[in-house]
């Protein structure tokens, strides 16, 4: 099974800064990767897919990278309702390995 | 507006088996997409439990272990879950999506939550 790793588990951040999340497969798994944000009592929001094309409505402040096993999200100058966690999740072997990461919360400095 | 609603038991006891339905509206299940089962404990990752296509093919997640089916069915535009010899382990909010294959998970339900307890 791939396993997805994603750090920091947690991040300290303020309004305005630059960000990245990362996250990391077990095993090659080209662009086929997805980041999701979820807030408290919500289902997740597909962010991003191909490990870097934007979902629909989705500001261009969130951007996505890599390929093969490593990958990153950056939101570029925080917003106050981007505090959430962010999950990645792998589809490379799909059916049937479908994997997501443990997540990285983000909370106010 | 595509949008999806699970319904179900909130509570299930131990070695029964938990049904769920998700209801589609603005959209088909009969439309190319697979409809898709999703849980999360508490402080945990996701976890996908399966997925039903347009066609009625249906993918399962191994670590199920059989457990797990997922039913189709068009007349109510509605797809369904069900897992089987339930336990603590599987208390849990469960979601149903849609996705397709390489795309990510687009769509999902605002989440039930079920708990497994005598």
């Amino acid at each position: 099974e791939i396993v997805m790793t994603q750090s920091p588990a947690t991040l300290s951040v303020s309004p305005g800064e630059r960000v990245t999340l990362f996250c990391r497969a077990s095993q090659n798994i080209n662009t086929n990767l997805a980041w999701y944000q979820q807030k408290p009592g919500q289902a997740p929001r597909l962010l991003i897919y191909g490990a870097s094309t934007r979902a629909t409505d989705i500001p261009v402040r969130f951007s996505g990278s890599g390929s093969g096993t490593e990958f990153t999200l950056t939101i570029d100058s925080l917003q106050s309702e981007d505090i959430a966690v962010y999950f990645c999740h792998q589809f490379n072997n799909w059916p049937p390995e479908y994997t997501f990461g443990q997540g990285t919360k983000l909370d106010i400095k | 507006q595509v949008q999806l609603e699970e319904s179900g038991p909130g509570m299930v006891k131990p070695s029964e088996t938990l049904t769920l339905t998700c209801t589609v509206s603005g959209a088909s299940v009969s439309n190319s997409y697979y409809w898709g089962w999703f849980r999360q404990t508490p402080g945990k990752a996701l976890e996908w439990l399966g997925s039903v296509y347009y066609t009625e093919t249906t993918y399962y997640n191994p670590s199920l272990q059989g457990r797990v089916s997922i039913l189709l069915d068009t007349s109510k535009n509605q797809f369904s879950l069900r897992l089987s010899s339930v336990a603590a382990a599987d208390t849990a909010v469960y979601y149903c999506a849609s996705h397709l294959v390489l795309t990510g998970i687009d769509l999902w339900g605002q989440g039930t939550l079920v708990t497994v307890s005598s």
